[in-house]
């Protein structure tokens, strides 16, 4: 079967930097998405990933490893707004995502 | 821009009473258009997606169903509501022709069935 493994939950301190890790195993590959939701709205497109390597988007990284199903995502610099969800979601041989069930992420000041 | 719409916002229905949830797309020609569902701390269930008009699939075998009358629009229906239909519930679209072309959200819509 298909299967995406985030943390459910974590924990970090407003500044601070927190690493969101995303294992999956999936029927193919084609991209890795990470997605933001905040309580009671919809996701939002954070990065995508196909090639292993770094991605910089500002405060930030998403990163990929295809040969170890893993990829995380970086936040630098943390603000209380980036308390949300974080969603890992794959694409598969077949163009469909597989979701992860997020992580939940709580900024304390 | 493209804009995605979707209402309504919040939705209480009785169980056993039909459901009409709407769906439409701004500023883009034949999009990949997606109806998920999402349950409490679980991932995102997609339940429809179409690549045209009148094109439906159906992932999850349920008593809701989907349909689209024109290019960007897309409505989930049921016919009889059942109290496991609640959920939080989200429209999405992909650009055609872009396979690594990321989703786009409504604001969803926030069923639940009494």
């Amino acid at each position: 079967g298909q299967n995406i493994d985030q943390p459910t939950e974590m924990t970090a301190t407003e500044g601070a930097i927190v690493q969101i890790n995303c294992t999956y195993q999936t029927s193919g590959f084609n991209g890795l998405f990470w997605y933001q939701q905040h309580a009671g709205e919809a996701p939002t497109f954070l990065s995508y990933n196909v090639l292993d390597g770094l991605e910089e988007k500002g405060r930030f990284s998403s990163f990929l490893s295809r040969s170890k199903g893993y990829s995380y995502l970086l936040l630098k610099e943390l603000q209380m707004k980036d308390s949300a969800s974080y969603l890992c979601a794959v694409m598969d041989s077949n163009y469909q995502l597989i979701w992860g069930a997020g992580t939940k992420l709580i900024i304390k000041p | 821009s493209q804009t995605i719409h979707q209402w309504p916002a919040t939705l209480v229905q009785p169980v056993g009473s039909p459901l009409s949830l709407e769906c439409t797309v701004e500023g883009t020609s034949n999009p990949n258009l997606y109806w998920y569902r999402q349950a409490a701390g679980r991932g995102l269930q997609l339940l429809f997606y179409s690549v045209g008009i009148g094109q439906i699939s159906s992932e999850v075998p349920q008593n809701l169903s989907a349909s689209r009358p024109q290019d960007r629009q897309f409505i989930l229906s049921s016919k009889k509501l059942l109290l496991s239909d609640s959920g939080f519930y989200l429209c999405a679209w992909s650009a055609t022709g872009v396979e690594n072309s990321p989703l786009h959200f409504g604001n969803g819509t926030r069923l639940t069935v009494t």
